[in-house]
């Protein structure tokens, strides 16, 4: 199946800062991703949907200045959580859809854990 | 807010057949029925998915009742290997912006 890396895996990180993770297709163009958010014991969260070359759109209740989306190209999405707090201390997951397969099927990163401290 | 619902959690003996339900009786005539797994601290893992017919892939079976309300995924032998949360999704197929909204899933435990 196709495959979606994330970068990086995990990072720590002080709170005040922003912090970028990487969404990448590898073997595939893929025109929509998606970012979702799961904190502990709990389940995936959709936070926005990242079309390439237009804005994000983004969930209710998701703040679109805090949680930058951009998708530069067709293999690349990132998400810049800025001004990191103690809350955003999430599992962070991107799924993108392969334009190339019959029903559009959803593919899934590994996800990224950010820790702020 | 999704669209199904799901028993919490399930216990199965390794080597056994892991049945899996889920109800949707809101479905509409174009939504699919799609199951993906998230094993621990890992992304979701896609399993399989159908409309009306019963499919079968390499990793498990879809059994969808007649009136579509419900379904049932079964993994034919269970190995420790596929305790994991599983999620069953309605959606529209086709579309290139359909959104994947994850209810709670059920939590299957394969015991030893």
């Amino acid at each position: 199946g196709a495959v979606v890396s994330q970068h990086p895996s995990w990072v720590i990180c002080k709170s005040g800062t922003s912090v970028k993770i990487e969404c990448r297709s590898l073997d595939f163009q893929a025109t929509t991703m998606f970012w979702y958010r799961q904190f502990p014991k709990q389940s995936l969260m959709l936070m926005a949907t990242s079309n390439e070359g237009s804005k994000a759109t983004y969930e209710q209740g998701v703040e679109k200045d805090k949680f930058l989306i951009n998708h530069a190209s067709l293999t690349l999405s990132t998400l810049t959580v800025t001004s990191a707090h103690p809350e955003d201390s999430s599992f962070y997951i991107c799924s993108a859809i392969s334009s190339g397969v019959s029903y559009n099927e959803q593919f899934f990163g590994p996800g990224t854990r950010l820790t702020v401290l | 807010d999704a669209k199904t619902t799901q028993p919490p959690s399930m216990d199965c003996a390794e080597g056994r057949a892991a049945n899996l339900p889920c109800n949707h009786s809101t479905i509409s005539g174009n939504e699919y029925v799609y199951w993906y797994r998230q094993i621990h601290s890992q992304g979701p893992q896609y399993i399989i998915h159908g409309l009306k017919n019963n499919e079968t892939n390499e990793m498990a079976s879809l059994i969808i009742t007649e009136d579509r309300k419900s379904s049932t995924l079964i993994l034919p032998h269970a190995t420790l290997r596929d305790t994991a949360v599983y999620y069953c999704i309605v959606r529209v197929a086709g579309g290139a912006t359909n959104k994947l909204i994850f209810g709670t899933g059920t939590l299957l435990a394969v015991q030893p």
